[in-house]
């Protein structure tokens, strides 16, 4: 059974870098034909997808967060990570790793979130 | 504003259907891309229950059914249970992953 689990400060201070990474168990990330995915989800509001990455390094991002944001694979780890920077409390948010089936597919499984808090 | 429209919330008593539409806006109109509908049960991760537009994801009963026609796709439970009060999201794609904006199932 594959599980993914995100890892990360649960509070960050206005205009720092947020970093999050999240773990593969059960699976690996290479080689394989999935693609690995960052979403978040604010407080009373819905989900908003952030990035994706592909084994190789390929890189995907939100048009709306990709100046803030880079996404990174460690096949070697299991992992990948995400980094927003400059983060302000809009930032705030649920953050969950996922993986994908194609770019434009769905996502399943999810990890169990983690909180993450933007404030002085 | 979502690329794709959902109502902020549908009710129904137990055993009766319920129906929850997503809505592709203008802005790429022309784009047939499929749509995806997840469960979101309070305090837990979204859970993918349609892809594909009309495929069932494993474990899913048979009672959640979906389907797409144009820019318009719609989420069918029938044989509302107590169980099925949850936020349920579609997503799509448009320049990356889009998501509507959530429906609130209630059971009464």
């Amino acid at each position: 059974q594959l599980l993914l689990q995100e890892s990360g400060p649960g509070l960050v201070r206005p205009s720092e870098t947020l970093s999050l990474t999240c773990t593969v168990s059960g699976g690996s990330i290479r080689p394989s034909s999935y693609y690995w995915g960052w979403l978040r989800q604010s407080p009373g509001k819905g989900l908003q997808w952030i990035a994706s990455v592909y084994y190789r390094g390929n890189t995907y991002y939100n048009p709306s967060l990709k100046s803030r944001v880079t996404i990174t694979v460690d096949t070697s780890m299991n992992q990948f990570s995400l980094k927003i920077d400059s983060v302000t409390a809009a930032d705030t948010a649920v953050y969950y790793c996922a993986r994908m089936w194609e770019i434009r597919d769905w996502f399943d499984p999810w990890g169990q979130g983690t909180q993450v808090t933007v404030s002085s | 504003q979502s690329v794709l429209t959902q109502p902020p919330s549908v009710s129904g008593a137990p055993g009766q259907r319920v129906t929850i539409s997503c809505t592709r806006s203008s802005s790429n109109i022309g784009a047939d891309y499929d749509v995806h509908w997840y469960q979101q049960l309070p305090g837990t991760a979204p859970k993918v229950i349609i892809h594909g537009n009309s495929h069932r994801a494993t474990g899913v009963p048979d009672r959640f059914s979906a389907s797409k026609s144009g820019t318009s796709a719609s989420l069918t439970i029938s044989g509302l249970q107590p169980e099925d009060e949850a936020d349920y999201y579609c997503q799509s794609y448009d320049n990356g992953a889009v998501f509507g904006g959530g429906t609130k199932v209630t059971v009464l």
